[in-house]
């Protein structure tokens, strides 16, 4: 499978535990994405990444919250002292942009990974 | 913020046509019209994107109208498989500050019965 790839799929932990997802996205693309979604709601941005460099975080990546992309490949999303309230979908999705001239560079369509759903107890 | 509005819900026959509105009436000249879906518990997938044409591919259709205002996504012959919730989405194509991501709004719930 070429796809992207989430670990674990499920997680529970208690409350206060830290816990790390992990995301491996297709092999070529450039930019990663972390997407949080909870019961009911569209997927909500958080972060992203172009290759290793972290170029943008949302307002609900509170400081309990970090992503990292070491070495442009794969990406850990860390989530320390765990309160009920982060308990979620949380999705990586991955993308290639295109750089250079014309009509070839720019935006192109992310594929999205199945997830780690957490439960915090 | 999302940019689009669509339906909370629709039903459809399986084997007819499904036909999914969104609005974008705040487009501007470089965003294009994305649609994502989810089956329950999996991960949006993308399903197809257009600027102003009008464009097909092996799972949908997607019909923009002239003034960019609007779209449709097609599901030409929908299954049970096909139900899900459907996102429709505006975004830069090109470089922006801001544009890199896609902004989910709520989707229409899309429920098709045998």
């Amino acid at each position: 499978d070429t796809g992207v790839s989430q670990n674990p799929r499920h997680k529970i932990t208690k409350r206060g535990q830290n816990v790390t997802f992990r995301c491996d996205p297709i092999s070529e693309h450039n930019r990663l994405y972390w997407y949080r979604q909870t019961l009911g709601q569209g997927p909500e941005f958080l972060t992203y990444f172009q290759n290793e460099a972290q170029l943008e975080k949302s307002r609900l990546l509170s400081d309990r919250f970090s992503a990292e992309r070491p070495k442009g490949s794969f990406s850990t999303l860390e989530i320390q002292r765990t309160e009920q309230g982060d308990s979620a979908m949380y999705l990586c999705a991955s993308s290639l942009e295109r750089l250079g001239r014309g009509t070839e560079q720019g935006n192109t369509e992310a594929f999205f990974g199945q997830g780690t759903r957490l439960t915090v107890v | 913020d999302a940019k689009t509005t669509q339906p909370p819900s629709m039903d459809c026959a399986e084997g007819r046509a499904a036909n999914l509105p969104c609005n974008h009436s705040t487009i501007s000249g470089n965003e294009y019209v994305y649609w994502y879906r989810q089956i329950h518990s999996q991960g949006p997938q993308y399903i197809i994107h257009g600027l102003k044409n009008n464009e097909t591919n092996e799972m949908a259709s997607l019909i923009i109208t002239e003034d960019r205002k609007s779209s449709t996504l097609i599901l030409p012959h929908a299954t049970l498989r096909d139900t899900a919730v459907y996102y429709c989405i505006v975004r830069a194509q090109y470089i922006i500050q801001g544009a890199q991501k896609l902004v989910f709004g709520q989707g229409t719930r899309l429920t098709i019965n045998p």
